[in-house]
């Protein structure tokens, strides 16, 4: 059985600032991790993902995670935050041996102050 | 390349009816999965369709079935619709390990 725990459903964080989003994970499996981007009436855009290679992950938009086993942990962070992304992200875990159903947390919606 | 897509965009049904939602993938992707999102929740996995055939399934009713075309394309049915199915139905496609997804199909049922 697989899940993944988002800490903090709503993160605001003044526009320049670091963005910090964080993802804890379980899985009896090795885990591949995503992270995915919603704006409001869309659907889902990849970030990002970890598929066992590098434990850095870089990804789209200048986002990056770290998978830290030890921690069960694929936080998101960027160094500096634009308004475009206001957004809600969703971290999801899935199996590794390919075409694996994602699960999903519940979200955090990133709010950006001026 | 056109990434997937989805019809309609959105629908009312009323309690007890039944629907059909359509999802194209992108275009070399031969998996699809579906989920439903409902209001301020994460997507949660209905079931995915690889070489036509249902290849795993989440935990939900069979009132919630599928079904893939030759051409990779697939449907979503749902019978006897409940207030609670109002949703937003996502489908994705993968060729592997990366699910792209559409923009979704938002379902309310009145």
């Amino acid at each position: 059985a697989q899940s993944v725990t988002q800490l903090g459903s709503h993160v605001s964080v003044s526009e320049g600032a670091l963005v910090l989003l964080r993802c804890n994970y379980s899985s009896s499996v090795p885990p591949y991790l995503f992270w995915y981007v919603q704006y409001p009436n869309q659907g889902l855009q990849l970030l990002l993902k970890y598929t066992s290679a590098a434990t850095l992950v870089k990804g789209i938009n200048g986002f990056e995670a770290e998978f830290k086993k030890s921690e069960t942990s694929f936080h998101l962070t960027k160094p500096s935050a634009h308004m475009s992304d206001a957004a809600e992200y969703f971290c999801a875990v899935s199996g590794s041996f390919g075409n694996e159903k994602l699960t999903f947390g519940t979200g955090t919606r990133l709010t950006i102050i001026p | 390349d056109a990434g997937v897509t989805q019809s309609p965009t959105h629908l009312i049904k009323t309690r007890g009816q039944q629907v059909t939602l359509r999802c194209s993938p992108k275009s070399g992707h031969d998996t699809v999965s579906w989920y439903q999102q409902a209001l301020g929740q994460g997507p949660q996995f209905i079931f995915q369709y690889y070489e036509e055939e249902e290849r795993q399934r989440g935990n939900f009713p069979d009132r919630f079935s599928g079904h893939q075309f030759p051409n990779y394309s697939s449907e979503l049915n749902v019978n006897a619709l409940l207030l609670g199915d109002s949703a937003l139905y996502l489908c994705a496609s993968s060729l592997w390990n990366e699910q792209y997804f559409g923009p979704g199909t938002r379902l309310t049922v009145t």
